[in-house]
């Protein structure tokens, strides 16, 4: 079993739906989430953290945390054509960011206008 | 926010040579790391780069393999040694700043 589960996709929506993206993790001490927005041939980009359960929103993000099911999601609201990418969800054991996060393989979201 | 930036950007290389990566960010941070993202997985990381010590490594990845250097507090190399085929991989810098984590552009690898 992988630390860290996405369903690789591609998930397609239409412009302006709702995107939802999925991850399960496996390591029950886990504390922190992330969620990073990587464009093909870029480097990843922090969108949101979260570390308590419930949710978190920043603008159209939406992240939620379910540490007794050991799931986390992101929710993109209006979704735009410029937010087809790749969507990483990474987990730390350690309370906010160390720097050793442990990533799971990504979710290509396809938004069609 | 911290920029970094990562050269090569891209190499094809032969088995058996070594090819340095270098990465320098704009700012000085206290954690650097060096991850890889083989074609079709997730970034995995390889080490921690101790400034005034040797790097961290984690599971699967050696020294001798991946010898890591961080000189300063901005700047960090990652020598990938005596290449094969399977190291073929995206090589990306990170840094660790006011607990958000950047990463450089990547360096991708081919070896043949």
């Amino acid at each position: 079993q992988k630390e860290v589960e996405q369903n690789s996709g591609p998930l397609s929506v239409p412009e302006g739906a709702i995107a939802s993206l999925n991850c399960t993790y496996s390591d029950r001490v886990s504390q922190s989430f992330f969620w990073y927005r990587q464009y093909s041939g870029k480097s990843p980009e922090l969108i949101m953290s979260i570390y308590s359960n419930g949710d978190k929103e920043d603008g159209r993000f939406t992240a939620q945390l379910n540490k007794a099911s050991q799931y986390v999601s992101l929710l993109i609201r209006d979704s735009q054509p410029s937010d087809s990418a790749t969507y990483l969800c990474a987990v730390n054991r350690a309370r906010g960011n160390t720097g050793k996060l442990i990533f799971g393989q990504g979710t290509t979201l396809q938004v069609k206008p | 926010s911290a920029v970094i930036s990562q050269k090569p950007s891209r190499d094809i290389c032969q088995r058996g040579t070594s090819l340095t990566i270098q990465c320098q960010v704009d700012s000085q941070v206290t954690m650097m790391f060096w991850y890889r993202q083989q074609p079709g997985q997730s970034l995995t990381l390889i080490a921690t780069a101790n400034q005034g010590s040797e790097a961290t490594y984690e599971s699967g990845f050696v020294i001798d393999k991946f010898p890591i250097s961080r000189p300063n507090l901005t700047f960090s190399t990652l020598t990938v040694s005596n290449m094969s085929p399977e190291d073929s991989s995206i090589y990306l810098c990170s840094a660790l700043l006011q607990e958000t984590q950047y990463f450089g552009p990547g360096t991708r690898l081919l070896v043949l």
